[in-house]
C-alpha cells in the first residue's frame, strides 16, 4: 500500500515557540491530505483538510492562525503549531488519499510536548 | 446525524480466545468501511476494508470483518487472539468526498 511519512516522531518545545511537522506521501501524489489530533485514550479528531496549491479547510473550532497548514507540493504538507502552549501537547497524525476509493493512508504520528 | 459507534470502550480477552469488536454506523448510503489498529504511540495501520462485493472481508494478521447492511454493522473478528493483538482498534467510514469519520475506538487487552 501507499506510504505516508511524518517527521518528527517526537518533539519537545518550550511554551511560546513554534513547531513544524511534516507529512510526506512517499510513493504517490496526494492533492489532499488531512491533519488529525488525538488526545490520550481518545479517537482522532479531524483538524483540517490540506489542499495542494490552495488554502486549507479547517474544521469548526480549530484556530487557523495557531495551526498553520501549507501544502506546497503534491507530496508534502506541513503543520506549524505557532506560539505553542502546554494545552497544544498532543499526538498529531496526517493522512492522505491514495486513490479514488476513499481509503486513507496514515503517517506514523508526531507527539508534541510543550513545556 | 451521521455517526460511527463502537459500543465497547474496552475489551479484555484471554490469549487464544476468539474476539469480536462491534461497529455500527448511521448514514443514508453504504459508505466505505475500514478497521484500523493503533499500537501505543504509533500511527494507524489498516487491517481491512470493505468497498463492495463479498460482505465478508479478510484482512491482515488473521482478522476478518462482516458487513451487514440490515444492521448497519461492520464487526471485526479474529478466531484466536495473540498477545501482540493488544492495541486500540478504530472503525471508520469514508466517502468519495473528503468525509472520513472515526469511531471512538476499542481498547483491547489480552491476558496471557
Amino acid at each position: 500500500g501507499a506510504v505516508v511519512s511524518q517527521h518528527p516522531s517526537w518533539v519537545i518545545c518550550k511554551s511560546g515557540t513554534s513547531v513544524k511537522i511534516e507529512c510526506r506521501s512517499l510513493d504517490f501524489q496526494a492533492t489532499t491530505m488531512f491533519w488529525y489530533r488525538q488526545f490520550p485514550k481518545q479517537s482522532l479528531m479531524l483538524m483540517a483538510t490540506s489542499n495542494e496549491g490552495s488554502k486549507a479547510t479547517y474544521e469548526q473550532g480549530v484556530e487557523k492562525d495557531k495551526f498553520l497548514i501549507n501544502h506546497a507540493s503534491l507530496t508534502l504538507s506541513t503543520l506549524t503549531v505557532t506560539s505553542a502552549h502546554p494545552e497544544d501537547s498532543s499526538f498529531y497524525i496526517c493522512s492522505a488519499r491514495g486513490d479514488n476509493t476513499g481509503e486513507l493512508f496514515f503517517g506514523e504520528g508526531s507527539r508534541l510536548t510543550v513545556l | 446525524a451521521q455517526s460511527v459507534t463502537q459500543p465497547d470502550i474496552h475489551i479484555t480477552v484471554s490469549e487464544g480466545a476468539s474476539l469480536e469488536l462491534r461497529c455500527n454506523y448511521s448514514y443514508g448510503a453504504t459508505p466505505y468501511l475500514f478497521w484500523y489498529v493503533q499500537s501505543p504511540g504509533q500511527g494507524l495501520q489498516l487491517l481491512l476494508k470493505y468497498f463492495s462485493g463479498d460482505t465478508l472481508v479478510q484482512g491482515i494478521k488473521g482478522f476478518e470483518a462482516e458487513f451487514k447492511r440490515s444492521q448497519s454493522s461492520f464487526n471485526l473478528r479474529k478466531p484466536s487472539v495473540h498477545w501482540s493483538d493488544a492495541a486500540e482498534y478504530f472503525c471508520a467510514v469514508g466517502f468519495t468526498g473528503n468525509q472520513f469519520y472515526f469511531g471512538t475506538g476499542t481498547s483491547l487487552t489480552v491476558i496471557p
